[in-house]
């Protein structure tokens, strides 16, 4: 595997429904971002991680819960979903004073 | 309240024309501007980015243009080919913002034959 991989890419869940994203960067980098990407919106940053550490919290319902156990993966647990929480999320790795951001493919997530 | 305003929204250009998508942005702090590709089933993808100390970066037919003054940055595709078809997001940061892009809404373009 090369680059920033996610999986799974496409899920569907109940609003009562926990599931997992998980992402995985094979670049060597120390940060790692979630994007939730929506049409017609613009990208909008979820949490960052530097060095294990989170950096950011851009004000997200707790509903979302990252972890990152180290500086390779990063996940992103879902749990009483809303269907306005449907969009494609997006993880990124960089190195962590980079400017260029790694985006994996993302997955789609639907909410029902 | 959205930092980074993009245009337009879709674009359709000629196989060989010229593509020119707008970005404005409010913060003057932002020292760091960046364009991303996106084509459908794949993340975005860094295409080019610029900084502040110049007006105009080019690289193959990709240019920014960059007005300091005006907030305001611009991608030109020159000879645009139907590969290029893609959505095109602008972005921006600051130094010391913990690498937080700010992206604008993207632009979907399409190259036609």
């Amino acid at each position: 595997e090369t680059g920033v991989t996610q999986t799974p890419r496409h899920l569907v869940m109940g609003m009562t429904n926990k599931k997992s994203l998980k992402c995985e960067q094979h670049l060597g980098h120390n940060a790692m971002y979630w994007y939730k990407q929506s049409a017609k919106k613009p990208l909008e940053l979820m949490f960052v991680y530097n060095f294990k550490e989170q950096t950011e919290n851009n004000s997200v319902p707790s509903r979302f819960s990252p972890e990152c156990p180290n500086s390779s993966h990063l996940f992103l647990h879902l749990h009483t979903l809303q269907p306005e929480d449907s969009a494609l999320y997006l993880c990124a790795s960089s190195q962590a004073n980079g400017d260029e951001q790694f985006f994996g493919p993302g997955t789609r997530l639907t909410v029902l | 309240q959205q930092q980074v305003k993009q245009s337009p929204q879709s674009l359709i250009v000629q196989k060989g024309g010229i593509s020119i998508i707008n970005c404005a942005y409010e913060n003057t702090a932002f020292d760091y501007f960046p364009w991303y590709q996106q084509f459908p089933g794949k993340g975005p993808a860094l295409l080019i980015a610029i900084r502040p100390d110049v007006s105009e970066k080019k690289e193959g037919r990709f240019t920014i243009s960059f007005n300091k003054s005006a907030k305001q940055f611009s991608l030109h595709i020159m000879d645009s080919q139907p590969g290029d078809s893609a959505t095109y997001f602008c972005a921006a940061s600051r130094a010391g913002g913990g690498n937080k892009l700010t992206f604008g809404t993207g632009t979907q373009l399409k190259v036609e034959l």
